[in-house]
């Protein structure tokens, strides 16, 4: 089992503020993903990191690549409601044939 | 297109059942997955197929059995249900090599089934 741990498990802010979450592993990414899941439906993919220390930015959504390639972060600047879900960090190979899920960080945004 | 399309949507089994969860996906992708989700968690891996007639383990076979005849079709199969297979079962699909220039190795995930073994 490839373990990823996120944190934190559960996060409730006001509308407006800023929050980051975060993917940890105690051993060397490939790549990874980050997926925003709403309730009742799967999965969508916000964004995909392979190089260390990368950085991607997808609106208010900055994602960042640890150097070391063991960890990685989710920043949101002025949360929406909209932003409310379940946030998953996913890692595989350099195959791509398997992906490994962290247990999540569940936002709600309140406004 | 439909995308990727799971059927049923809830399905409640007693213990020792069986039942097979279809999935179908029109994009004409190679890789499809079956993931399960229990509540407040993230995906686990259950088989995943490269191709027709190719399928492989993941991280929780145990109790599940997959077929992949076609490259339309990846159902997967409960033998003897259990109350722990209670959750709720992702099927996804994707196209490409992996990182193929161009794209994000995106997973497109299908609705879900939600199973309840009592």
């Amino acid at each position: 089992t490839q373990l990823l741990e996120q944190s934190p498990q559960f996060l409730s802010i006001q509308e407006g503020e800023n929050l980051t979450v975060y993917c940890n592993s105690s051993s060397v990414f490939s790549s990874l993903q980050w997926y925003r899941q709403e309730p009742g439906e799967g999965p969508v993919l916000l964004v995909t990191v392979v190089t260390g220390g990368e950085v991607k930015k997808l609106k208010r959504l900055t994602f960042q690549f640890g150097d070391a390639r063991k960890d990685s972060s989710l920043h949101i600047t002025a949360a929406q409601p909209g932003d409310t879900g379940l946030y998953l960090c996913a890692r595989t190979p350099n195959t791509g044939n398997q992906f490994y899920f962290g247990t999540g960080t569940s936002l709600t945004v309140i406004p | 297109n439909a995308g990727v399309t799971q059927t049923p949507k809830f399905r409640i089994l007693k213990i020792g059942q069986s039942m097979t969860l279809q999935c179908t996906q029109d994009m004409n992708h190679n890789y499809m997955y079956w993931y399960r989700q229990d509540p407040g968690m993230g995906l686990k891996l259950i088989y995943y197929s490269v191709g027709a007639g190719i399928t492989d383990k993941g991280e929780v076979p145990n109790g599940y059995n997959v077929s992949r005849s076609t490259t339309e079709d990846f159902p997967l199969r409960l033998e003897l249900a259990a109350p722990s297979q209670t959750s709720v079962y992702f099927c996804a699909s994707r196209d490409h090599p992996w990182l193929a220039s161009g794209t994000k190795g995106e997973q497109f995930f299908g609705p879900g089934t939600r199973l309840t073994v009592l």
